[in-house]
C-alpha cells in the first residue's frame, strides 16, 4: 500500500531564516506530487505542482520554492521566511490516473 | 485564489440527526470532491463526483450536484462522534495533474 510522510510535524522559526520540508512517498511511482497551504480557519491553496522529476509547476508568486530531486521526493524551501509563511503545509500526491488526491499529515510551520 | 464556498462555516447537531453542508463554485469543473479534515490532521478523501453525475451514494454519505446552480450538497446521515471534522469541497478543471481548487470548508460537530 502508498504511504506518504512529511517531516518535520512542527517547525518554528524566526523571520529571515531558511525552510526546508520534505514530503516522500512510497509504494507507488511516477506519482505526482503537490504542496497545498492551510492558513488558521482556511481552506487549501495549491502552491506548487509536480509530475516528474525537476519538473515544477507554480501556482502562485511567493516567497517559497519546490524541488523534486527523486521520484518519490518533494522539497518545500525558502531562503528567508516571512510571517505570512506560517502555517499548515500539507504534501499530497496522486497517480495521475484519477483526481483524488492522497495527503499527507501536515507541518506546522510559525515563524516567529 | 479559493473556488468553492461552504454553507455553513459551522454546523452544530446531535448524534444521530442528519448533516447537510453545501458548497458553491464560480467556473467550470470536470469533477467535485469532498474532503474531511479532523482537527490539525492532513485531510481524507470521501467521495467524488463527476460533472455528468447528478448524485452518488457512498456508506452514509450523499452527494449531489447542481451544474446549472454551480453547486454542490454533502448530507451524512445517521451522524456520529466521529464525524466530529472540518468538510471540505475541492474542485478540478479536468487538467490531469493539476491541483485541486478547495473551499473554506464547514467545521462540523457532533454533540453526543
Amino acid at each position: 500500500s502508498q504511504t506518504i510522510h512529511q517531516w518535520p510535524a512542527t517547525l518554528v522559526q524566526p523571520v529571515g531564516s531558511p525552510l526546508s520540508l520534505e514530503c516522500t512517498v512510497e509504494g507507488t511511482s511516477n506519482p505526482n506530487l503537490y504542496w497545498y497551504r492551510q492558513a488558521a480557519g482556511r481552506g487549501l491553496q495549491l502552491l506548487f505542482y509536480s509530475v516528474g522529476i525537476g519538473q515544477i509547476s507554480s501556482e502562485v508568486p511567493q516567497n517559497l520554492s519546490a524541488s523534486r530531486p527523486q521520484d518519490r521526493q518533494f522539497i518545500l524551501s525558502s531562503k528567508k521566511l516571512l510571517l505570512s509563511d506560517s502555517g499548515f503545509y500539507l504534501c499530497a500526491w496522486n497517480t495521475g490516473f484519477t483526481y483524488e488526491q492522497y495527503f499527507g499529515p501536515g507541518t506546522r510551520l510559525t515563524v516567529t | 485564489s479559493q473556488q468553492g464556498e461552504e454553507d455553513p462555516q459551522a454546523l452544530s447537531i446531535q448524534e444521530g440527526e442528519n448533516a447537510t453542508m453545501n458548497c458553491s463554485y464560480k467556473t467550470s469543473i470536470n469533477n467535485l470532491q469532498w474532503y474531511r479534515q479532523n482537527s490539525g490532521r492532513g485531510l481524507v478523501h470521501l467521495i467524488l463526483i463527476r460533472s455528468n453525475e447528478r448524485e452518488k451514494h457512498s456508506g452514509r454519505l450523499r452527494v449531489t450536484l447542481d451544474t446549472s446552480k454551480k453547486s454542490s450538497s454533502l448530507l451524512i446521515t445517521a451522524s456520529r462522534a466521529a464525524d466530529t471534522a472540518s468538510y471540505f469541497c475541492a474542485t478540478d478543471a479536468g487538467g490531469g495533474a493539476d491541483g485541486l481548487t478547495f473551499g473554506k470548508g464547514t467545521h462540523l460537530i457532533i454533540q453526543p
